[in-house]
């Protein structure tokens, strides 16, 4: 149990286009949902935590106009990277929380060209 | 903002070897907890401390939490090929779910 599924699992995108991450919990139902970022070679940055039927609470430094996050259901949420630049390039991490555990996706890895 | 510093940024060992990393922190923690990661994939969780724990077991893996000195550590014994990874560690504190991890360690381990 307690399976998070992300799709895609890679995306290619030209440079201002948009992009959408989706975060399924698969088994269980999540309230809340967490996003990361990583770079190669570099730890997990929290981007933002998404709640089920509120406001996503972004952290500080995100662009919430950039990184638009919508929990729609309590098993899905996703993350649209808005007019994407190649610096947007990164490896995108959901994670969604079962019994006070969390339990993350396979990642989504974006590339800008 | 990263909570905090783990070290060695990278680790190589032959197999068998024990393999011991080091986690440390700096406000207060609820708990803390270790995971893997292989190369471009997601995470997995390996184990978890709370704060008024010292040390947990969990198969080859041995970790112990001082919260006095804000640091924890965790060692892999008898190591294996297939524990090549990075390893992370993440606390969590007053904010309920919110992990902050660390800088983290590149494990390879050498057949």
């Amino acid at each position: 149990g307690a399976v998070v599924s992300q799709h895609p699992s890679w995306v290619i995108c030209k440079s201002g286009t948009s992009v959408k991450i989706e975060c399924r919990s698969l088994d269980f139902q999540a309230t809340t949902m967490f996003w990361y970022r990583q770079f190669p070679k570099q730890s997990l940055m929290l981007m933002a935590t998404s709640n089920e039927g509120s406001k996503a609470t972004y952290e500080q430094g995100v662009e919430k106009d950039k990184f638009l996050i919508n929990h729609a259901s309590l098993t899905l949420s996703t993350l649209t990277v808005t007019s994407a630049h190649p610096e947007d390039s990164s490896f995108y991490i959901c994670s969604a929380t079962y019994n006070y555990e969390q339990y993350f996706g396979p990642g989504t890895r974006l590339t800008v060209t | 903002s990263q909570q905090g510093e783990e070290d060695p940024q990278a680790l190589s060992i032959q197999e068998g070897e024990n393999a011991t990393m080091n986690c440390s922190y700096k406000t207060s923690i609820n708990n803390l907890q270790w995971y893997r990661q292989n190369s471009g994939r997601g995470l997995v969780h390996l184990i978890l401390i709370r704060s008024n724990e010292r040390e947990k077991h969990s198969g080859r893996l041995r970790v112990t939490l001082d919260t006095s000195k804000k640091s924890s550590s965790l060692l892999i014994t008898a190591s294996r090929a297939a524990d090549t990874a990075s390893y992370f560690c993440a606390t969590v504190g007053t904010s309920y779910g919110k992990l902050t991890f660390g800088q983290g360690t590149i494990l390879t381990v050498h057949p």
